[in-house]
């Protein structure tokens, strides 16, 4: 499976655009990013995923270049409550019992 | 609908004692897993299960022993703690799920953690 590598930390003004960078560039074809974050102690949870294609949930856009090296995981109006870790995950689809790796992440500072 | 539950939120051993934590879900997912968090650190897959019945090694699963018995729970055992294995655990379950791509992906859904120490 790709690495990835993500910033260690990064701070947004609450109210605006949090946008967290992620580089794979060993990403193959068959495998999909997934974007995960951790609250202080609480399991993590799932963001969203993609494969090629900008994707959008009602959490968090996420945008793919179009080589796939890298992708953004944006969080338009960034609250206090989006202060979390954030995994880059990359992994190949099939079986959705695969495992998944969770790396260091970046430790996301929403301030007021 | 509960999610994911785990049992207990904490707990404090003495090395070589003997415990289970119990992972349940209440959403009918086939996959169910196990994690640990060491502090600072992220998520490293301990066991998993891909069906009632079926559990499979992951990354770091020296120590602990799974069972699978009803597609709802999800057992990890330390059979002889050790303060190496002072950490959080996290369990987790998966449906089977197609996205728009028509490929399965992997959305997990975590339990709120058991905080464990062994002294």
């Amino acid at each position: 499976d790709a690495k990835t590598t993500q910033p260690p930390s990064m701070d947004c003004a609450e109210g605006r655009a949090a946008n967290l960078p992620c580089n794979h560039s060993t990403i193959s074809g068959n495998e999909y990013v997934y974007w995960y974050r951790q609250i202080h102690s609480q399991g993590p949870q799932y963001i969203i995923h993609g494969l090629k294609n900008n994707e959008t949930n009602e959490m968090a856009s996420l945008i793919i270049t179009e080589d796939r090296k890298s992708s953004t995981l944006i969080l338009p109006h960034a609250t206090l409550r989006d202060t979390a870790v954030y995994y880059c995950i990359v992994r190949r689809w099939g079986n959705a019992g695969n495992m998944l790796t969770f790396g260091g992440g970046t430790r996301l500072m929403v301030k007021p | 609908n509960a999610g994911v539950t785990q049992t207990p939120k904490f707990r404090v051993l003495k090395t070589g004692q003997s415990m289970t934590l119990l992972c349940a879900q209440d959403m009918n997912h086939e996959y169910m897993y196990w994690y640990r968090q060491d502090p600072g650190m992220g998520l490293r897959l301990i066991h998993y299960s891909v069906g009632e019945g079926t559990t499979a090694k992951g990354e770091v699963p020296d120590g602990y022993n799974v069972s699978r018995l009803k597609k709802q729970n999800f057992l990890l055992g330390l059979e002889s703690a050790a303060p190496s294995q002072t950490s959080v655990y996290f369990c987790a379950s998966s449906p089977q799920k197609v996205g728009t791509s028509g490929r399965s992906y992997n959305e997990q859904f975590f339990g709120p953690g058991t905080r464990l120490t062994v002294l």
